[in-house]
């Protein structure tokens, strides 16, 4: 099992639809990393989480520390956020667990 | 990606010659770090640095490699002798202490 787990691997939505991804991890954590890449793209720092609910602009995060989960909702989802979203558990030091990523597909 | 400046953004080399790839942390953080992606897999990490020293470079390839993060200038990841191999997306983050990293948008590097 790995030590953090996102999920689904990939998601197809309609354009308007309400998204989650989901990330659990088994490790103790200092802050949570939810960063975007688009195709071909770059690397996009979305949020940095340890503890509560942050949001910006359509995009929110949450974290759940006593029971070590993470959640990404993007609402009135676009096409535009067709992007891979990875969750990196950051613990004691400064290695990040990565998490496989979900594949994230918003259809017009 | 607060601040994080990588440049290029995209490089293509012939095998055997040298690449450069240049990272500007945030104003004021002095920890970075640089990460690899090949294709179709996640990052993977390289080496982390604070200024003038290399903390950790268990994550880099022995030879052909090396990175500095000097007291004035942007970081610096230079792979000699390139090979398709090396072909891959290199980022780096910085961070003001070891918790909170901010990715830079990446130097695609392609070796033909």
């Amino acid at each position: 099992k790995n030590e953090v787990e996102q999920s689904p691997q990939n998601l197809t939505a309609q354009e308007g639809e309400f998204i989650t991804i989901n990330c659990s991890y088994s490790v103790g954590i200092s802050a949570l990393h939810w960063l975007q890449q688009h195709p071909g793209g770059g690397i996009v720092s979305l949020f940095m989480l340890s503890s509560g609910k942050k949001k910006h602009g359509r995009l929110i995060a949450t974290i759940n520390i006593q029971e070590k989960h993470s959640s990404l909702h993007i609402t009135a989802s676009h096409p535009r956020d067709s992007a891979v979203y990875i969750c990196a558990a950051g613990g004691s030091n400064y290695q990040l667990i990565w998490g496989a990523g979900t594949k994230l597909i918003i259809k017009p | 990606n607060a601040g994080v400046m990588q440049n290029p953004r995209h490089l293509v080399r012939r095998r055997g010659q040298e690449a450069r790839l240049r990272c500007s942390p945030v104003k004021g953080h002095s920890h970075v770090y640089w990460y690899r992606q090949l294709p179709e897999e996640g990052l993977k990490f390289m080496v982390y640095l604070q200024k003038e020293n290399i903390i950790d470079e268990s994550g880099m390839p022995k030879e052909r490699f090396s990175a500095e993060f000097p007291k004035e200038g942007p970081s610096i990841l230079r792979i000699q002798q390139v090979v398709r191999g090396d072909s891959a997306a290199y980022f780096c983050a910085s961070s003001l202490n070891i918790y909170e990293q901010y990715f830079g948008p990446g130097t695609r590097l392609t070796v033909t």
